[in-house]
Formats: structure tokens, C-alpha cells, sequence
């Protein structure tokens, strides 16, 4: 149980494009979804709180123009990278809770790459 | 804010035998989860064990436990018996009971020896 998705695993694209990741939880309905950011050999870096049918919650220095977050169902959140450029380029992770639960699941990441 | 440490930025340990990893946190709450994750190469973080703070007893998860020390603000985890697929990067994560953001440590990155 508590199997989280996330789609595609990687995708590259050109400067100035947009970009849309999915986050599914597969098994359970999930309240609340976080999307993280992670460089290469450092730590997870919140970058939003979102809560099913309400608007996402960002983190302090986190652009919500360029980042997208939508929530629209139990089981679906979506982040997209918006005018994306080779700054961007991160792995992006996301999790799931939830609501009565106090553990977070993660999906597998997905590895940006801008050019 | 909370913060967590790890202060071990690599650890390496011979196959079959034990190794614990440290992690110290700062808060100035009383009640909080303490969780252990571990992202091995395929960057998928898996939920290693977990930890309520208003439990005196230590967390279990077969070879897997921790030493969690309230008052010293420590949250340690013991791998028992290493094994080959153990080679991760472990990190250190509180969540407050209030909130639901998790504060992450750095992370140790764990190399089992054949």
C-alpha cells in the first residue's frame, strides 16, 4: 500500500517551454501532496504544500508563477515548470499524506533537464 | 524553526555488521514525529521507520532501529546485520504535530563493504 507515481521519470526540454509532472497516488486518496526540489547530492527543498480543491501553498522564495501547482482531485497533483530554463534543471519530487495519516510517501522523482 | 543535523556526511561499514547513523534535531515543541528515510541510487525515498515523540519505547523495523533520546534531542538509527542492498543515502526528518511540513537533514551516505 501507499504507492505514490510520478510522471514522466525524465524529460528534457528547451529553454523558454513548459513543462507538466504528474503526481499520483495510486492507492489511497490523498488530502495533501508536497512537491520537493533536490540538487545533486543535497537534501529535499519544500517547495509547495498543496490540499485537494484549494490553492497550493509555497515556500518562502519559491516563484508560484513559474512553478504551478494544481490539486485538482484525491489523487492527482500536478507541478508545472513554466518558461523553463537550464536553472531549472533539478530532480523534483513528490509526496503524498493522507488525511488522518502522519506519514509522507514519495513518488520516484522526476529529473528535469533544461537546454 | 526546527532544524535537524547530521553530522555524518558518509559512513561506510563491512557487510554483515552494524552501524548507526546519527542525527540530532532542535525544537522547541514536545509533540513531533521523527522519521528515517532512505534514497538509494534510484532516488526513490523509502520510509525506513518511524518515531512519536510522546513514545518513550524505540521504533523497530526488523533490522532497523533507533535510539531516540527526547531530552537530548537525538534520533539515531541502528542497522543491524548490513546488508549489500543498505547502500543509500539516509536522511533525518522531523514533522511537528501541528504542521505537516517535514525539515530534513543533509544525509549520511551509507557504502556497505563486500
Amino acid at each position: 500500500g501507499a504507492v505514490v507515481s510520478q510522471h514522466p521519470s525524465w524529460v528534457i526540454c528547451k529553454s523558454g517551454t513548459s513543462v507538466k509532472i504528474e503526481c499520483r497516488s495510486l492507492d489511497f486518496q490523498a488530502t495533501t501532496m508536497f512537491w520537493y526540489r533536490q540538487f545533486p547530492k543535497q537534501s529535499l527543498m519544500l517547495m509547495a504544500t498543496s490540499n485537494e480543491g484549494s490553492k497550493a501553498t509555497y515556500e518562502q522564495g519559491v516563484e508560484k508563477d513559474k512553478f504551478l501547482i494544481n490539486h485538482a482531485s484525491l489523487t492527482l497533483s500536478t507541478l508545472t515548470v513554466t518558461s523553463a530554463h537550464p536553472e531549472d534543471s533539478s530532480f523534483y519530487i513528490c509526496s503524498a499524506r493522507s488525511g488522518f495519516a502522519d506519514t509522507q510517501y514519495f513518488g520516484p522523482g522526476t529529473r528535469l533537464t533544461v537546454l | 524553526a526546527q532544524t535537524v543535523t547530521q553530522s555524518q556526511p558518509e559512513m561506510s561499514v563491512q557487510e554483515a555488521e552494524t552501524v548507526t547513523l546519527s542525527c540530532t534535531y532542535d525544537t522547541s515543541e514536545s509533540d513531533y514525529y521523527l522519521f528515517w528515510y532512505k534514497q538509494p541510487p534510484s532516488r526513490q525515498m523509502i520510509l525506513v521507520i518511524r518515531q512519536e515523540a510522546y513514545k518513550q519505547q524505540n521504533a523497530t523495523e526488523n533490522r532497523f532501529s533507533v535510539n531516540f533520546q527526547k531530552a537530548a534531542k537525538s534520533f539515531s538509527l541502528k542497522i543491524s546485520d548490513s546488508q549489500l542492498g543498505d547502500a543509500a543515502m539516509y536522511f533525518c526528518a522531523y514533522r511537528s504535530f501541528g504542521n505537516e511540513k517535514l525539515t530534513f537533514g543533509t544525509g549520511t551516505r551509507l557504502t556497505i563493504i563486500p
